[in-house]
Parts: structure tokens; sequence; C-alpha cells
């Protein structure tokens, strides 16, 4: 069946540190890809999505291509900020009625 | 534009009692999803209604959990009875009719069971 597999964290970085998050999937067909963020004490909310190969989502400085050939989506943004520090999810869509399957979280923190 | 609506925000019962959660969509989205996301894991989809039909119901413990949609507006979601293992964050999303469009979440509802 369809799945998601991301990094484990906590993923612990200083300001304006390089971060890449590892997400890969195993899809049949030709799945949308997503990345959500969980801000602390918040909701989900959407980060960024690609719905087609080579496609790269960006939002907020964050950036994300869609590989087929290696089936990831990684999640990358070069100078992370205090307020990045979140729990990131990666997830598909994957058949007709738009369900998403996640990946178990990767909480970020970022320290000044 | 308001946003999803979910109502209580936290809930402590005690196993064996019945609860109750509400969602109320962002208006006009015809899509609505319940998700249960247990500490550590990423959101897992109970239930999905596209108005006020059901489309996947296949990881609801049907046995104890139940959802309704009325009129295609807001929806319950009901376990009776509660387990320990149903302590998780409860989360309802919306999405438009189109098959690649957002789901937006609401606040979830953190549910407790003793």
């Amino acid at each position: 069946g369809n799945s998601v597999t991301q990094m484990e964290g906590p993923v612990t970085l200083s300001e304006e540190a390089f971060l890449t998050i590892n997400c890969t999937y195993t899809a049949t067909g030709y799945p949308s890809l997503f990345w959500y963020v969980q801000y602390p004490g918040e909701g989900l909310q959407l980060l960024l999505k690609a719905t087609k190969a080579d496609d790269k989502g960006s939002n907020k400085g964050f950036e994300a291509t869609y590989r087929k050939e290696t089936t990831s989506f990684h999640l990358e943004k070069g100078s992370v900020q205090v307020s990045d520090s979140a729990v990131y999810f990666c997830a598909l869509a994957s058949g007709g009625y738009n369900k998403l399957i996640f990946g178990a979280g990767t909480r970020l923190a970022v320290h000044p | 534009e308001a946003g999803v609506a979910q109502s209580p925000r936290y809930k402590i019962i005690e196993k064996r009692q019945s609860v109750a959660f509400w969602c109320n969509p962002i208006s006009g989205h015809a899509t609505l999803y319940w998700y249960q996301q247990i500490l550590g894991q990423g959101p897992k989809l109970l239930i999905q209604f596209q108005n006020n039909g059901v489309v996947d119901d296949s990881q609801l413990p049907k046995d104890r959990f139940s959802a309704e949609r009325l009129k295609g507006v807001d929806s319950t979601l009901k376990i009776q009875p509660a387990k320990l293992e149903d302590s998780a964050v409860y989360l309802c999303a919306s999405s438009s009719l189109g098959s690649t469009d957002t789901q937006y979440f609401g606040p979830g509802t953190r549910l407790t069971v003793l």
C-alpha cells in the first residue's frame, strides 16, 4: 500500500543553518506530494505541494522537488530561523478522493 | 475567511465512557475529513465525507466509532465505548471538491482516556 517515510527527529539547528528533512514515499500511480507544518499550539498548515514529477513547491523560503526516479520529496531551507521551530509532516495524496497519507513527522528546533 | 472550527479543544474521560466531537468546515467546502493523530505519529484518516455521503471509512473502527455529516455541512464523530488506545488528537479538515485541492485543518480535539 501507499506509505511515507521521513527522517526521525528531533533535528536541532542553530539559526541561519541549512535544513534538509528527508522524505521518501511508496505509491501506485502518480501521487501529489505535500509538506505540512504544525507550529506549537496550532493546527496543521500546508507549507508547500507538488502535483507532478519534477515540480518544485516553495513557500516561506522552503523548497521541495518531486523526484519520481528516487521517490523522494526532501524539504530544504537555506537559512532557518527560530520561528521555523515546529513539527514537519510529509504526506501524499493518491486516488480519486484526495486521501492524505502522512509520515510520522520530524520535529525541528532552531536555537539562536 | 473563517477556518475549520472544532470543539471541544480538550476532553478527558474514563474508559468505557462515550464522547463526541464536533466540526464545522470552511463554508462551501464539500469534502470533510476526520483524522486521528496518536502522539508521535502522523495523522491517520478515519473517515471522509463528500457532501453528506461517506466515500472512505476503511480505517474507522466501526464497532466503537461513528460519524455523521448532516445536511452536508458540520459533522460529529462519536466514540462509544472509549478505550485507552483512543487517546489522541482528533483532527477535522475540509477541502473543495477537486481531487488535488488543499485540505485545511482545524485545531483538533485532544482526547485523554483514563
